[in-house]
């Protein structure tokens, strides 16, 4: 069974403050790491799909890497608006299983 | 930009009534999916769809549970019996092709409330 822990549950950052969220992974073989962003009350933005160990990706602030056991959100110089709780998940044509989220307070 | 779009936003029922959760997927997709969370939890698989049948379905997903495609745009989920665990936000998703890297989309959500 596929299982995902994130770290940590919440971080709570300054204005241009840079950190990493971490997503660690067990699956019996990796189909797709896929992270995504949710806002209170509604439902997870895609960000990025990360397949292959060595594999990056960014927008804009973000920046998603994966190795074979777990991937990172890299945020540099966070701005407020950036403040959300955002999901790591594996998945398959059939289904996704994601962690319980990191919930990030960008502060002015 | 395509979307995918469910209604209502808000369901509230009694417990032991039928609720349908309704969707519109994103056109020419071709996976469909439904997602709980209970409040503070984590998004939770319910079921996925695939070319008209159930492709595979969590724990969760009992016989109160079904999903239908009842014409070429929406996608539903019944609960045929509701009790007050089912207290959640529903989400829907969808996916465009048969590649396991494929994104799936979600919309809004649907929260239910069971008193």
């Amino acid at each position: 069974e596929d299982q995902v822990t994130q770290s940590p549950e919440a971080l709570r950052l300054q204005e241009g403050e840079s950190s990493s969220l971490n997503c660690s992974y067990t699956v019996s073989g990796l189909r797709g790491l896929f992270w995504y962003r949710q806002d209170p009350g509604k439902g997870p933005e895609f960000l990025f799909t990360l397949y292959s160990a060595g594999e990056e990706k960014e927008k804009e602030r973000l920046k998603a890497t994966l190795t074979k056991k777990e991937s990172f959100l890299h945020i540099t110089a966070p701005k407020p608006e950036d403040s959300a709780t955002y999901l790591c998940a594996v998945g398959s044509n059939y289904k996704l299983t994601f962690g319980k989220g990191t919930l990030l307070t960008v502060n002015p | 930009e395509p979307e995918v779009t469910q209604t209502p936003s808000h369901q509230v029922t009694q417990m032991g009534q039928e609720v349908i959760l309704r969707c519109v997927p994103i056109s020419n997709h071709l996976y469909f999916y439904w997602y709980r969370q209970i409040l503070g939890q984590k998004v939770e698989f319910l079921v996925s769809f695939y070319n008209n049948e159930i492709s595979e379905k969590s724990e969760i997903f009992d016989d109160q549970f079904s999903v239908e495609r009842p014409d070429g745009s929406n996608f539903t989920l019944k609960i045929r019996s509701t009790k007050l665990e089912d207290s959640a936000m529903y989400f829907c998703a969808s996916k465009a092709g048969t590649d396991n890297t494929d994104t799936q989309y979600f919309g809004p959500g649907t929260r239910l409330t069971v008193l």
